[in-house]
């Protein structure tokens, strides 16, 4: 079975501010893919990086970098210099790879508030 | 952009009807899958749905809940007699191949009187 811990619930920052959002995940699988998604206020789900397990090079997109450790079964999203649109609900998923294997498990998703 | 398209986007019933809640995903997509989020709470997988037949579905995805590609645009999923408990965000996904990424629409909020 697989299983996403997400164990910061709610973390509040003010703007500029980096902040780093962990993820924990277990999965018998040997390959298998790591998303996070953001959901704003307006509730949609916003795709933001999916890492495939065999890929542990960190990735970096503008303010926003990963650090996918195999080894510790984690993959932490890390916001540089926060801004208050950073503010939203974000969720970490994991799936297997292929065919029924697709199915996103998520975790319970991490609530960042950025002030002014 | 293509996107997934869900409507309604916010669905009001009557606990014991039934409720079918569409969703148009992206045209050249094959795998589609809805998903719930309980108020609050994390989202669920339900189902995943392929070549016209359910691949995989969830042990919350019961006998009450059914789903159907009735043409080549459109993915619906249907609750036949609605309980309290299913009020939720309900989200429609879709992929272009197998290990695509699934984009999601916006979801339905589903409200049960």
């Amino acid at each position: 079975a697989q299983k996403v811990t997400q164990a910061q619930t709610e973390i509040s920052v003010v703007e500029k501010e980096d902040v780093t959002l962990d993820c924990v995940y277990e999965t018998r699988d040997t390959t298998y893919y790591l998303f996070w998604y953001k959901q704003p206020p307006s509730g949609e789900l916003v795709f933001l990086i999916r890492r495939n397990s065999f890929d542990e090079q960190n990735e970096i997109s503008g303010r926003y970098s990963w650090n996918f450790q195999k080894s510790t079964s984690s993959f932490n999203f890390t916001i540089t210099a926060s801004q208050v649109v950073d503010s939203a609900v974000y969720f970490c998923a994991l799936s297997g790879i292929g065919g029924a294997n697709s199915k996103l498990t998520f975790g319970k998703g991490i609530t960042l508030s950025v002030r002014p | 952009e293509p996107e997934v398209t869900q409507t309604p986007s916010h669905q009001v019933t009557q606990m014991g009807q039934e409720v079918i809640l569409r969703c148009v995903p992206i045209s050249n997509h094959l795998y589609f899958y809805w998903y719930r989020q309980i108020l609050g709470q994390k989202v669920e997988f339900l189902v995943s749905f392929y070549n016209n037949e359910i691949s995989e579905k969830s042990e919350i995805f019961d006998d009450q809940f059914s789903v159907e590609r009735p043409d080549g645009s459109n993915f619906t999923l249907k609750i036949r007699s609605t309980k309290l408990e299913d009020s939720a965000m309900y989200f429609c996904a879709s992929s272009g191949r197998d290990n695509q990424p699934q984009h999601f629409g916006d979801g339905t909020r589903l409200s049960i009187l």
